[in-house]
């Protein structure tokens, strides 16, 4: 069965610490894995990963994906508390089915 | 300049009845989707709209009906609503089937069901 699956669920730091967030996944015939930053309601599009090995970054944010052990990390550094949100995972396969973990919740305390 | 727009963005209404929820993209997408979001915050697809055409449709209870009318629209309808089906419905769309795209979101629907 196709799942994803992200942890911690919840995690609290102070401001100015950094933040690794998991994301393994169980999918038949991978296409991509995306990250969404949700914060009160929409998510919002962090990044899409398709290849291993390649990180991704954008400002304190950064993201890579290993194919091989079927997971990803998104990391963030220097937290602000603007960061507080819910992180999710989702990842697609060739079948066109997007499947979603239940997100990490990140508590930033200032 | 709205790129996924959702109406209404909040309904509250008694069991039973029956009620429809719109969505708009003004990005030129070729797919849209439907997902809901529960009380825990867990994302689940519904179904995918690509050129009008259904793609996905999980297994989601027959009294909801999507309808698209067009690239542009994936209205949701539901029939005889019941108290679980009390949720964020979130409408989002994207170029290319399959997430291998950006999915942009709309802003969700929250529905209360009492």
């Amino acid at each position: 069965e196709d799942k994803v699956v992200q942890s911690p669920l919840s995690l609290v730091v102070h401001e100015g610490d950094t933040v690794t967030l998991n994301c393994s996944y169980e999918v038949t015939n991978f296409r991509s894995l995306l990250w969404y930053k949700q914060e009160k309601k929409a998510p919002t599009f962090l990044f899409m990963l398709t290849s291993s090995g390649i990180e991704k970054k954008s400002g304190r944010l950064s993201s890579i994906l290993d194919k091989k052990e079927l997971f990803s990390i998104l990391n963030i550094t220097a937290t602000q508390t603007g960061d507080s949100a819910v992180y999710l995972c989702a990842v697609s396969g060739r079948d066109d089915k997007i499947i979603f973990g239940k997100g990490t919740r990140l508590h930033i305390l200032p | 300049d709205t790129a996924v727009s959702q109406t209404p963005k909040y309904l509250v209404t008694q069991m039973g009845n029956d009620k429809s929820i719109k969505c708009e993209q003004n990005l030129g997408h070729d797919t849209m989707y439907w997902y809901k979001q529960d009380s825990k915050k867990f994302l689940k697809i519904m179904f995918s709209y690509n050129n009008k055409e259904l793609i996905i449709n999980e297994t989601v209870p027959n009294r909801f009906s999507p309808k698209s009318p067009d690239k542009a629209h994936l209205n949701l309808h539901i029939n005889s609503l019941e108290l679980g089906d009390s949720a964020v419905y979130f409408c989002a769309s994207s170029q290319l089937a399959g997430g291998g795209d950006t999915q942009y979101f709309g802003p969700g629907t929250r529905l209360t069901v009492l």
